[in-house]
């Protein structure tokens, strides 16, 4: 089955700190991939979605500016947290979409971020 | 966009076969139905997907009525492991990369 990898998989760094998650798609090449956040005995939020070479679709409310998103090949995208406070803190989940594959997104093992 | 409807909660018992429904009135003609399966601190890991009747798989089963507007997941003779949260997720990744998950099910099976 289609593997998705998240890098790191735990991160705890110092506020005003950036920070930069890896999602990589192993086994096959992932025309989208989308990045969520999960706050303790919440549902996932998403907060965009980017496609292979192109700039990422933020969702409402999520500042592109602090959260930046690169998807410059089509087995990986990165996150980078941006001078990180404390309630940036969160499990942080990206998924992955198969090009010319089934509607189905493939989820990464998340990374979970505390920032002091 | 679909907006889904879920219980928040659900209890059942080791070996009882559970039926979660997700309502979504709003459902777009090219939108699939997947439900996912998540345990804490871990990313959410697919369980089934349709478009419409009935699929099955080696883990559930899935019922999708004609009008679409929600679906059925069942979960045949639970174990304790099947404690989990369970989302339907309804959209269309190469439509308009709408993926939006609603507030999901915590399912808690009982000895």
């Amino acid at each position: 089955g289609a593997v998705v990898s998240q890098h790191p998989s735990r991160v705890i760094c110092k506020s005003g700190t950036s920070v930069k998650i890896e999602c990589r798609s192993l086994d096959f090449q992932a025309t989208t991939m989308f990045w969520y956040r999960q706050f303790p005995k919440q549902s996932l939020m998403l907060m965009a979605t980017s496609n292979e070479g192109s700039k990422a679709t933020y969702e409402q409310g999520v500042e592109k500016d602090k959260f930046l998103i690169n998807h410059a090949s089509l087995t990986l995208s990165t996150l980078t947290v941006t001078s990180a406070h404390p309630e940036d803190s969160s499990f942080y989940i990206c998924s992955a979409s198969e090009r010319g594959g089934f509607n189905e997104q493939f989820f990464g093992p998340g990374t979970r971020l505390t920032v002091l | 966009l679909a907006k889904t409807t879920q219980p928040i909660s659900m209890d059942s018992y080791e070996g009882q076969e559970v039926n979660i429904t997700c309502s979504h009135n709003n459902i777009a003609t090219n939108d699939y139905i997947t439900w996912y399966q998540q345990f804490p601190s871990q990313g959410p890991r697919f369980i089934i997907q349709g478009y419409k009747t009935k699929v099955t798989n080696e883990v559930a089963s899935l019922f999708i009525p004609a009008d679409r507007k929600s679906s059925t997941l069942s979960l045949p003779r639970v174990s304790l492991s099947d404690t989990a949260v369970y989302y339907c997720l309804v959209g269309d990744i190469g439509d308009n990369n709408d993926m939006r998950f609603g507030a999901g099910t915590r399912l808690t099976v009982k000895p």
